[in-house]
């Protein structure tokens, strides 16, 4: 199984970018990438994925390094409701696993 | 569009009690998922079904079973349910388009919280 490897937890201050790491050395060539992330007592939502190159969109950006072991979602401006479990992801066929994912806190 | 619906919401059992989680999506996906997430952790992979008839075990799926119903129907059963299998269950689906293509959004149902005592 592809794993993902991140961070518990991160803390950022309100309005300011934020870096999301994510390591997956295991990755092969046809896994996507994908991040959800998960607000208190809701179920995970759709935040990004990609497949080689970043990507961007209205709610956050992806960076794919060239080997692609590892990609890092980017919150340009992150707000207070940015504040939840980010989980990085590989699919494999139809198979998503889920990890611990990283906590994110964002202090006003 | 209601998307992912599960039932019921809540749900406490006595250890050993049997019950079936509903999930129905309306998006015509043809890939659906269940996983739990239990307190302060990350979401396990129980079952999932890529299609109507089809189901694979995922991380966890001791003690459970499933059955894809229908296209938009995929249930699962608690057999003989045990205080380990307290959690939140949450449903979800997606449009899987088969080989190297995993690239689509999974949307998830808002939970279903299953105390067994």
């Amino acid at each position: 199984d592809a794993k993902t490897t991140q961070p518990n937890s991160m803390e950022s201050n309100e309005e300011e970018p934020v870096h999301l790491p994510c390591n997956h050395s295991t990755i092969s060539g046809t896994d996507y990438i994908h991040w959800y992330r998960q607000l208190p007592s809701q179920g995970p939502e759709y935040v990004i994925h990609g497949l080689t190159s970043n990507v961007n969109n209205r709610m956050a950006s992806l960076a794919i390094a060239e080997d692609r072991k590892s990609s890092t979602l980017i919150l340009h401006r992150a707000t207070l409701r940015d504040a939840a479990v980010y989980y990085c992801i590989l699919s494999r066929n139809n198979d998503m696993r889920f990890g611990a994912g990283t906590r994110l806190t964002v202090k006003p | 569009n209601a998307g992912v619906t599960q039932t019921p919401k809540f749900q406490v059992l006595k250890t050993g009690q049997s019950m079936t989680l509903q999930c129905a999506q309306d998006m015509n996906h043809n890939s659906m998922y269940w996983y739990r997430q239990d307190p302060g952790m990350g979401l396990r992979l129980i079952y999932y079904s890529a299609s109507e008839g089809t189901t694979d075990k995922g991380e966890v799926p001791n003690g459970y079973n499933v059955s894809r119903l229908n296209k938009r129907e995929f249930s699962l059963r608690l057999e003989s349910a045990a205080p380990s299998q307290t959690s939140v269950y949450f449903c979800a689906s997606t449009w899987f388009l088969g080989g190297e293509e995993t690239g689509n959004t999974i949307y998830f149902g808002e939970g279903s919280w299953l105390t067994v005592v």
